[in-house]
């Protein structure tokens, strides 16, 4: 039973869709985070939930907009696709803010 | 503001021999440390953590780690690296008071048979 789980995993669209990734845990965990991993393997968060309400965004484009419906989702809606966002977004769950985080498998996403 | 720090970006190491790791962080308070890896292909997963008390920790895979508070590091060791130890390895700290987890650039650890 995964305990962070991510669809898709592989996304391959053109320039110019909107597009969603999906992500659920199941651990009963309160802070959720979305992560982009670059070619170069950097890993930068992106926005941080804890209990549905939003606690970082770091500087990211408003054409990617998470969604919380409950705390055991965490979603991230991408509008207007771009070249650069081609990467691996990885979603993670926390115990709490300061703990460590449990990775899902990732979402390789394409803009071609 | 917090930063993350990793000295070693690509490592070769043939196996048997002993692998350490450099971390640097950068945060004005009482920080949480963690290790971890990434097996091509693969997520992250938890090596290993420090949050308090004994500063070397153990954690899976025979891989441990030493806070040392007064040079801001974490650094990663394993005496005797294997094959299946070739991966990338990121060290990552969050402040107790900003629930940012953060992490280093990542090091490419290569090991030959």
């Amino acid at each position: 039973d995964t305990a962070v789980s991510q669809t898709p995993k592989y996304l391959v669209t053109q320039m110019g869709n909107d597009k969603s990734i999906k992500c659920e845990q199941n651990l009963g965990h309160d802070t959720m985070y979305w992560y982009k991993q670059d070619s170069k393997k950097f890993l930068k968060i992106m926005f941080s939930y804890n209990n549905k309400e939003l606690i970082i965004n770091e500087t990211v484009p408003n054409r990617f907009s998470p969604k919380s419906p409950d705390k055991a989702h965490l979603n991230l809606h991408i509008n207007s696709l771009e070249l650069g966002d081609s990467a691996v977004y990885f979603c993670a769950s926390s115990p709490r803010g300061n703990a460590e985080a449990f990775f899902g498998q990732g979402t390789r996403l394409t803009v071609v | 503001a917090q930063s993350v720090s990793q000295h070693n970006h690509h490592v070769i190491l043939s196996e048997a021999a002993s692998l350490e790791l450099g971390c640097n962080y950068s945060y004005g308070g009482t920080v949480n440390l963690f290790w971890y890896v990434q097996y091509p292909g693969q997520h992250l997963q938890l090596l290993l953590k420090y949050f308090s008390g004994d500063p070397l920790v153990k954690g899976i895979k025979g891989f441990e780690a030493e806070f040392i508070k007064s040079k801001f590091s974490f650094n990663l060791r394993k005496p005797s690296v294997q094959w299946s130890d070739t991966a990338e390895y990121f060290c990552a700290v969050v402040g107790s008071n900003t629930g940012k987890l953060i992490f280093g650039q990542g090091t490419t650890l290569q090991v030959k048979p």
